[in-house]
Formats: C-alpha cells, sequence, structure tokens
C-alpha cells in the first residue's frame, strides 16, 4: 500500500514561494502509469488540482496556475516537490499530495492521499 | 478550465436513495468515461468511492454507484445512513490531460 506524507513550512509570507515535498512509501515514483499530484483546498472551500509529474518527468498543470507552478521529481528520495511562486492570502488552504493512475482504460486518483498539510501565507 | 457543476447541497432521511449530479463539458466528462467520486469529512484526506464512472473500489459499500450520461455524471446513494454524511466531490480527466474537480455537495442525513 502506497502511502504519501507531505512535508514543508506551515506559513509563507505574502509574493514569497511556496515549498512542499511529498514522500511516497512502500511504492516507487518510477512506476509506470503514476502521475505525481498536488492538489489543494482553500479553508471551507471545494478541492483545486494543482498539477502532475510523471516518472518521467513530464508535468501538466493547471491553467489558472501554470505561470507560478513548478512540480518536479527526485527519484534518489522517492520524493516529489511542489513551488508555488509570488503567493498570496488567497493561496492559503490545505495543501495534498496523491497519486493519479491513468492508463488506456483507467484513469483515477488513487486512495493513497497525504493527510495533507496546512500552508497560511501572512505576513 | 472550469470546475464541474454540483449542487451545494442535498438531504435525504435515513434508508433513502439520494443522487448528486456533475456537469461538466465534452472537454472533460463528456470526453473520456473517467469521472470519479471522493467523499470528504471534517479534517480527513478525500476517499475514492467510484472510479471510471461506475466502478467501486473495494471496501466501498455498494450503496455506492455511478453513472453518467453525456456530459453529466451521477453519484447514487441507496438506503442513505448517518455515516454518510460529508462533502462529495466528483473529478474528471480532460482532454488536455489536466484534472477538474467539482465544487463540492454537502450530503446531510436528516
Amino acid at each position: 500500500q502506497v502511502q504519501l506524507q507531505e512535508s514543508g513550512p506551515g506559513l509563507v509570507k505574502p509574493s514569497e514561494t511556496l515549498s512542499l515535498t511529498c514522500t511516497v512509501s512502500g511504492g516507487s515514483v518510477r512506476s509506470d502509469s503514476y502521475y505525481w499530484s498536488w492538489i489543494r483546498q482553500p479553508p471551507g472551500k471545494g478541492l483545486e488540482w494543482i498539477g502532475y509529474i510523471s516518472y518521467r518527468g513530464n508535468t501538466n498543470y493547471n491553467p489558472s496556475l501554470k505561470s507560478r507552478v513548478t512540480i518536479s521529481l527526485d527519484t534518489s528520495k522517492n520524493q516529489f516537490s511542489l513551488k508555488l511562486s509570488s503567493v498570496s492570502a488567497a493561496d492559503t488552504a490545505v495543501y495534498y499530495c496523491a497519486s493519479l493512475y491513468c492508463t488506456r482504460t483507467s484513469c483515477y486518483l488513487k486512495d493513497s492521499w497525504g493527510q495533507g498539510t496546512l500552508v497560511t501565507v501572512s505576513s | 478550465q472550469s470546475a464541474l457543476t454540483q449542487p451545494a447541497s442535498v438531504s435525504g432521511s435515513p434508508g433513502q436513495s439520494i443522487t448528486i449530479s456533475c456537469t461538466g463539458t465534452s472537454s472533460d466528462v463528456g470526453g473520456y468515461n473517467y469521472v470519479s467520486w471522493y467523499q470528504q469529512h471534517p479534517g480527513k484526506a478525500p476517499k475514492l468511492m467510484i472510479y471510471d464512472v461506475s466502478k467501486r473500489p473495494s471496501g466501498v459499500s455498494n450503496r455506492f454507484s455511478g453513472s453518467k450520461s453525456g456530459n453529466t455524471a451521477s453519484l447514487t446513494i441507496s438506503g442513505l445512513q448517518a455515516e454518510d454524511g460529508a462533502d462529495y466531490y466528483c473529478s474528471s480527466y480532460t482532454t488536455i490531460s489536466t484534472v477538474v474537480f467539482g465544487g463540492g455537495t454537502k450530503v446531510t442525513v436528516l
């Protein structure tokens, strides 16, 4: 059973860069058909997909965040990371990492989300 | 990309059936059979309830079922139970290889 765990600062200043890491255990980030994903949820609001990276390093981002987002992969540490630049209070949210499993006949976020980490943007 | 459209709230009495709709476009819900549904209790991570429109993961009650017609997907909960009270989100893979969520539906068991 693959498990994911987010880590990173819980407080970020406006205009700075938010950085989070997701550590994968019980499986490898080199797995084919897996797309390592970030999702966020502002307090009291719905889920928003941020983007993903494949084991080959291919990325795809939410068009509304694309100019500020970078997702990277560290296969040596079995981790993937999120960087969101020029943050504002609107970026305050619980950030989840998750695995998107996609093949030619199936595509869904597997039931192995991290527990989520609250990141607050405030001076 | 725009969020998929879900009703803000749905309610029902124990034992009843309820249905939550999820409306998108031909670029997401209507484009592939890759609609999934997630249940979220307060303070918890979402839990996968239905994937690929109508498939149920191991361990999920058969009271949960999914379907799709055109650009609208639906989640039906039959034999409503108190523990089904939660937020429910639909999600779809899109034709530009992104993922989009619905705005969420709060299910209240009366």
